[in-house]
């Protein structure tokens, strides 16, 4: 069975940093393409950024709103994915979902329960 | 960048067909992903490449697309069907590469 397990939520002042992880279990990880996808409180899904296979180019795109502040990065050994979140925004409030992405075009095919990050003064 | 348009909210009477569009500039083009997510949930793939479902996704839903406007469809609605429903394109010429719908709310009267 496909298991995702985010951690690494909390509250945060603008401008300030948070990593969130996400464990892995019940796939192959090593050869998956992964994604992150937020949620702001009572609006539309958005996705933030992708990291492909490490045999594949380990390529990671970004979504315009995160570039330059958000590192996506990946640790097979441990099957785990990382969202490394500085300079947060208020904007950034969301609840964060690590999935699985199935390549190109990708959809999602598996999502975790998310991780709520609020930022706030 | 592109833009999918979905209706905010659509209604339907249980056992009846419940259809939601998503619109976008030349539609048929694109792979189109449609998701489901109930209240405090994560979301769950329903149809992927326009019409495949997934394992363990029940008949009753199947998806189209043509022309300008992508559909999911939803036959002989249950009430558990209720929740919200977003489309997903892959766009290489977006900023955000992936775009969502807005989503659409159905409610089963």
């Amino acid at each position: 069975e496909v298991q995702l397990v985010e951690s690494g939520g909390g509250l945060v002042k603008p401008g300030g940093s948070l990593r969130l992880s996400c464990a892995a279990s019940g796939f192959t990880f090593s050869v998956a393409w992964m994604s992150w996808v937020r949620q702001a409180p009572g609006k539309g899904l958005e996705w933030v950024g992708r990291i492909k296979s490490k045999t594949e180019g380990g390529t990671i795109d970004y979504a315009a709103p995160v570039k330059d502040r958000f590192t996506i990065s990946r640790d097979d050994s441990k099957n785990t994915l990382y969202l490394q979140m500085n300079s947060l925004k208020t904007e950034d409030t969301a609840v964060y979902y690590c999935t699985t992405d199935s390549g190109s075009p990708p959809y999602f095919d598996y999502w975790g329960q998310g991780a709520l990050v609020t930022v706030s003064s | 960048s592109y833009v999918l348009t979905q209706p905010p909210s659509v209604s339907v009477a249980p056992g009846k067909t419940a259809r939601i569009t998503c619109g976008g500039n030349n539609i048929r083009s694109k792979s189109v992903h449609w998701y489901q997510q109930k209240p405090g949930q994560a979301p769950v793939l329903v149809i992927y490449d326009d019409s495949d479902r997934p394992s363990g996704i029940p008949e009753r839903f199947s998806g189209s697309n043509s022309g300008n406007t992508a559909t999911l469809t939803i036959s002989r609605v249950e009430a558990g069907d209720e929740a919200d429903y977003y489309c997903q394109v892959w766009d290489s010429s977006s900023d955000h590469y992936v775009v969502f719908g807005g989503g659409t709310k159905l409610t089963v009267l």
